[in-house]
């Protein structure tokens, strides 16, 4: 149990254009989903936090107009990157936190490269 | 600050050995939660072994064992019979109250298996 899908796992975009990533919780209900961004060889930096029907809380720094997120069930949470530029470029990864627990499943990653 | 730091960038170990990797933390609450995690090459975070701060008995999950010092603020994790498929990025991390979601994640530290 506790697997957490993410779509897709690559995406290339053009620079100015919009890329939405899913992530899904298969097994079970997320009232908490968060989204982080790894750069290479570096530690996940959470992006922002989002709760099922609320508004998502993003960390110092995040661009909340740029960094669009939207969880509008208990097992599904989406992040869209808005007039992506290729600085944008990195690996985003989702986790879920299934209620009652204290860990997070993580979602296998998006990677997402802006041209 | 409530902080996570991995002392070793890189370890390595050869094949069937054991390896302990080390964490501390600082956090003035009393309870928290506390993981490992690995990113293997896949970059899919897994988690490997969780301790809750009130359990004074170290967590095991087979060939993983942790040692929870909590005075010390201090979480190792012991890697038994080591396999060249534990060759990863490992992670500490921790949720450092129960009022919070936020999860935070040490610098990692690279684990190289040798035949």
């Amino acid at each position: 149990g506790a697997v957490v899908s993410q779509h897709p796992s690559r995406v290339i975009c053009k620079s100015g254009t919009s890329v939405k990533i899913e992530c899904r919780s298969l097994d079970f209900q997320a009232t908490t989903m968060f989204w982080y961004r790894q750069f290479p060889k570096q530690s996940l930096m959470l992006m922002a936090t989002s709760n099922e029907g609320s508004k998502a809380t993003y960390e110092q720094g995040v661009e909340k107009d740029k960094f669009l997120i939207n969880h509008a069930s208990l097992t599904l949470s989406t992040l869209t990157v808005t007039s992506a530029h290729p600085e944008d470029s990195s690996f985003y990864i989702c986790s879920a936190r299934r209620q009652g627990a204290g860990e997070q499943y993580f979602g296998p990653g998006t990677r997402l490269t802006v041209t | 600050a409530q902080t996570v730091t991995q002392s070793q960038p890189e370890m390595s170990v050869q094949e069937a050995e054991t390896v302990t990797l080390s964490c501390t933390y600082d956090t003035s609450e009393s309870n928290y939660y506390l993981f490992w995690y690995k990113q293997p090459p896949s970059r899919q975070m897994i988690l490997v072994i969780r301790q809750e701060a009130y359990k004074q008995q170290n967590a095991t999950e087979n060939r993983f064992s942790v040692n929870f010092q909590k005075a010390a603020k201090s979480f190792s994790l012991k890697i038994s019979d080591s396999q060249l498929g534990d060759t990863a990025m490992y992670f500490c991390a921790f949720i450092p109250s129960y009022n919070t979601d936020k999860l935070i994640f040490g610098t990692g530290t690279r684990l190289q298996v040798f035949p």
